[in-house]
């Protein structure tokens, strides 16, 4: 069964740190880009960033450039959103997703997090 | 950046109604636009890429129409299953979503 799986997410203070993981399983990790996607409390999608299959590419959205650091680890089969300076405007549900011709195929459950203080 | 605009933002609507969502590009972004499904608590799901092309498994009475900087997605025939919040996205440049349409119980 093709599934992704996050996990990371939880409580950090304003100007904090956190580390999202994506755990892909039943397709061929290295063969596919990946992105992230968030979607704040009762708000809409927002895409956050990408990589292509091999790592050597990553775009970010501006609300987060210089912050986030998206990477990949295709022996592990896993995707990672290293998040530091964080907002109260970052708080919302992270999805990984599998990018498929440019379009999000597969999502995983998500993984809250919530910046607060 | 490429903002997309969806209308209505809600939408009521009743089991067998045929229902249409708009999507407007503030650019052209040819043919390179998708639509998805979200239900409470729940990950979005892909229906339509490339405007008009239907994801597999997903039922016939879904379609996708447009190009250019206007868009639709018709509910042929709205099933229970089908109450959701539907979004746009743009894969023109980078990816951008619509704000979401929330089809409703009338």
């Amino acid at each position: 069964e093709v599934q992704l799986v996050e996990s990371g997410g939880g409580l950090v203070q304003p100007g904090g740190s956190l580390r999202l993981s994506c755990a892909a399983s039943g397709f061929t990790f290295s063969s596919y880009e990946m992105t992230w996607v968030r979607q704040a409390p009762g708000k809409g999608l927002e895409w956050v960033s990408y990589i292509s299959g091999g790592g050597e590419t990553t775009y970010y959205a501006d609300s987060v450039k210089g912050r986030f650091t998206i990477s990949r680890d295709n022996a592990k089969n896993s995707l990672y959103l290293q998040m530091n300076s964080l907002r109260a405007e970052d708080t919302a549900v992270y999805y990984c997703a599998r990018d498929r011709a440019n379009t999000f195929d597969i999502w995983g459950q998500g993984t809250m997090v919530t910046v607060s203080s | 950046d490429i903002q997309m605009t969806q209308s209505p933002s809600t939408l009521s609507a009743s089991v067998g109604d045929r229902v249409t969502i708009t999507c407007r590009a503030s650019q052209s972004i040819s043919s390179w636009l998708a639509w998805y499904q979200q239900k409470p608590g729940k990950a979005p799901n892909l229906l339509i890429y490339k405007a008009s092309s239907l994801e597999n498994g997903v039922p016939s009475r879904f379609s996708g129409s447009g190009s250019g900087t206007e868009f639709t997605l018709t509910i042929s025939s709205l099933q229970p299953d089908d109450f959701a919040t539907y979004y746009c996205q743009q894969y023109n440049s980078l990816w951008t979503f619509g704000q979401g349409t929330k089809v409703e119980v009338k």
